[in-house]
């Protein structure tokens, strides 16, 4: 199976500050990588797929890119609605669909 | 706006048998474009894709699971459900159902349900 491995595990950054967040893959999947934010009391939420295409409603300052192995999630100007945690997840063709472990951003 | 909701017991006793269901609004389960999922989160741990389901009954299955998970998809009810037998502490956790494209990403969630194995 491909494993997805989320850096760093945890972050805490300022209104303001720009957080990136690095996804790796033990496999090149092309671009079938999404990302989702998880706010505690909501449903996950789909921000990005293909690596780099914003899904409808999510402010501009979310961008993604990468392809292959690598993949990178930058939140540009925080927000304290910005909290709660990312995850990777590969599209790849075939189950298991997995999911990095997570990467929590506290808002300082 | 697609909501998915999930109901079920909230406590389940070691060796007996999980179920839920994901019901499911402004959407249809008999979508040609669309499968549905659940996927689940341990206690402090990420994400785990558990099993997914096509309008035609069609089903994948996560291979720690295989053996002991069998999901169903109810068109007149517009729900799925999921059935997880011999439950052990080791499935304790939040368990979710969500919407997954053809392309193999998830777009709509449910809040989750947490789940705890115990007698």
């Amino acid at each position: 199976d491909i494993q997805m491995t989320q850096s760093p595990p945890s972050v805490s950054a300022s209104v303001g500050d720009t957080v990136t967040i690095t996804c790796r893959a033990t496999q090149a999947i092309n671009r079938w990588l999404a990302w989702y934010q998880h706010r505690a009391g909501e449903p996950p939420k789909l921000l990005i797929y293909a690596a780099s295409n914003l899904i409808g409603g999510v402010p501009t300052r979310f961008s993604g890119s990468g392809s292959g192995t690598e993949f990178t999630l930058t939140i540009n100007n925080l927000q304290p609605e910005d909290f709660g945690t990312y995850y990777c997840q590969q599209a790849n063709s075939l189950p298991p669909w997995i999911f990095g472990g997570g990467t929590r951003v506290d808002i300082k | 706006q697609v909501q998915l909701q999930e109901s079920g017991p909230g406590l389940v006793k070691p060796s007996e048998t999980l179920s839920l269901t994901c019901n499911v609004s402004d959407a249809s389960v008999n979508s040609h474009t669309h499968y549905w999922d659940w996927i689940r989160q341990s206690p402090g741990k990420g994400l785990e894709w558990i099993g997914s389901i096509y309008y035609t009954g069609h089903t994948y299955y996560s291979t720690s699971l295989r053996g002991r998970l069998a999901l169903s998809v109810d068109p007149s009810r517009n729900h799925f459900s999921l059935r997880l037998h011999a439950v052990t502490a080791a499935d304790t956790a939040i368990y979710f159902c969500a919407r997954r494209t053809l392309d193999n990403f998830f777009d709509y969630w449910g809040l989750g349900l947490m789940v705890t194995v115990s007698s």
